[in-house]
């Protein structure tokens, strides 16, 4: 099936420092999301992109939908420790009925 | 308040046994999904439903069944079939059309023994 190529796979933040992750595809996606996974909940929704091109933010969160539709990035500004969990991309086919590919998955640790 | 609801929370079965997960959902969605997350894994399709009393494979169906009588409602059963049954469980729901993003609940984790 199609795939989502997620990176990093995981990363250790300090407090403050500013965090990138990105997601890509050699598919063409209608519409781009990202979750934030907390340890033994449910995804929870960040931000949803819905044009090429499309700069969203969420606070301290900015997401961008790539102008060739094949790729997402999201940035984490001055992170703090509640940033940590698992950030998944979610991207959404152009032509398909609703359903959703997701990436593997980001994993936001603090450093030691 | 609005959201989707799943449980139990936690799970526990002897192998050989089917085990029912439920979901409900007030959110009027007409659309709801099944979801299995592994460690290191993304979320991979278990089954979809876009309307009442219609369902689709997703892309990991073997071992599991569903049903939808109602739009609320949309449980999944895991039956003897299923190899490797361990998993975190999500279910999801939204609207099959564009700019509707899926909404989850928090997950049930079942554990096969």
């Amino acid at each position: 099936g199609q795939q989502l190529n997620q990176s990093p796979q995981s990363m250790f933040i300090q407090e403050g420092e500013d965090v990138s992750m990105n997601c890509t595809s050699s598919s063409i996606f209608n519409t781009w999301l990202w979750y934030k996974q907390d340890p033994g909940e449910g995804p929870v929704l960040l931000i949803a992109l819905y044009k090429a091109g499309e700069l969203t933010s969420n606070g301290r969160l900015t997401a961008q939908f790539g102008i060739t539709r094949k790729d997402s990035f999201l940035n984490i500004s001055a992170s703090i420790p509640s940033d940590v969990g698992i950030y998944f991309c979610a991207g959404q086919l152009k032509g398909s009925q609703g359903n959703l590919i997701f990436g593997k998955g980001t994993k936001l640790s603090v450093k030691p | 308040d609005g959201g989707i609801t799943q449980s139990p929370k936690y799970l526990f079965r002897k192998e050989g046994q089917n085990v029912t997960l439920s979901c409900e959902q007030n959110l009027n969605h007409d659309a709801m999904y099944w979801y299995r997350q592994d460690p290191g894994q993304g979320l991979r399709l278990i089954y979809y439903s876009q309307i009442v009393n219609d369902f689709q494979k997703g892309d990991i169906a073997e071992g599991y069944s569903v049903s939808r009588e109602k739009k609320e409602s949309f449980p999944l059963t895991v039956t003897s079939a299923q190899k490797n049954p361990t998993a975190f469980y999500l279910c999801a729901s939204g609207q099959p059309s564009y700019n509707s993003p899926l909404h989850f609940g928090n997950g049930t984790r079942l554990t096969v023994t």
